[in-house]
């Protein structure tokens, strides 16, 4: 039973462009969370989504980020033009329900330049 | 949003060691969850928790739901070279949506 797949690893942007990152649930999970993480820092909570729907995007800015989970394929987190503070490492995880144990991908370096 | 308080921030111990480490909260949690993070790595589950007061345990790692639950702690014992890492807890309250995660354990073992 494969993990939870992130990709790309690592994504290097300049200021202003978009990035997008994607993230594949372990079989059977139809629950996903991203999370954001600085250097040094803990994991902070970005956005809970279900198949089709955004359940809670309380940790999500209110520009120029956007998340989704379509019925078929990854889910996408979107962030339009970037600017240097968005650099940091974001990881996605999956459960099979919300509040179980949430298991998480080996995340996305985004350095903007 | 919520913050959990997890304590130590860092320790540094010699190998055959044990470590203890705990998280609180000022509000009530249905579940709790603990993981291991390596450098550049996504953060592994190491154990998790459903019930006030339960006791679990994965090999050298013990774990308990604080009775009043706001709290809950870690314990490793016989530390070796590979438990060097950081360890974070997370917090799941039903009236809620999300996990809440604690600011980390960075533990080094001292061969």
């Amino acid at each position: 039973n494969a993990g939870v797949m992130q990709n790309p690893r690592h994504l290097v942007r300049r200021r202003g462009q978009e990035a997008r990152l994607r993230c594949s649930p372990m079989k059977g999970h139809s629950h996903v969370y991203w999370y954001r993480q600085l250097p040094e820092e803990g994991l902070k909570f970005m956005v809970y989504l279900q198949k089709e729907n955004i359940i809670d995007e309380s940790g999500m800015p209110k520009e120029r980020f956007s998340a989704e989970f379509p019925k078929e394929g990854p889910s996408i987190l979107r962030i339009q033009q970037v600017v240097r503070g968005d650099s940091a490492a974001y990881f996605c995880a999956s459960s099979e329900q919300g509040g179980n144990e949430q298991f998480f991908g080996p995340g996305t370096r985004l350095t903007v330049l | 949003g919520q913050q959990l308080n997890q304590s130590p921030q860092s320790m540094f111990i010699q190998e055959g060691e044990d470590v203890s480490m705990n998280c609180t909260s000022s509000s009530i949690f249905n579940t709790w969850l603990w993981y291991k993070q390596d450098p550049g790595e996504g953060p592994v589950l190491l154990i998790a928790l459903y019930k006030a007061g339960e006791l679990t345990s994965n090999g050298r790692l013990t774990a308990q739901f604080g009775i009043t639950r706001k709290d809950s702690f870690l314990n490793i014992s016989a530390s070796i070279p590979s438990d060097v890492g950081i360890y974070f807890c997370a917090g799941f309250s039903n009236t809620g949506n999300q996990f809440y995660f604690g600011t980390g354990t960075s533990l080094t073992v001292i061969p």
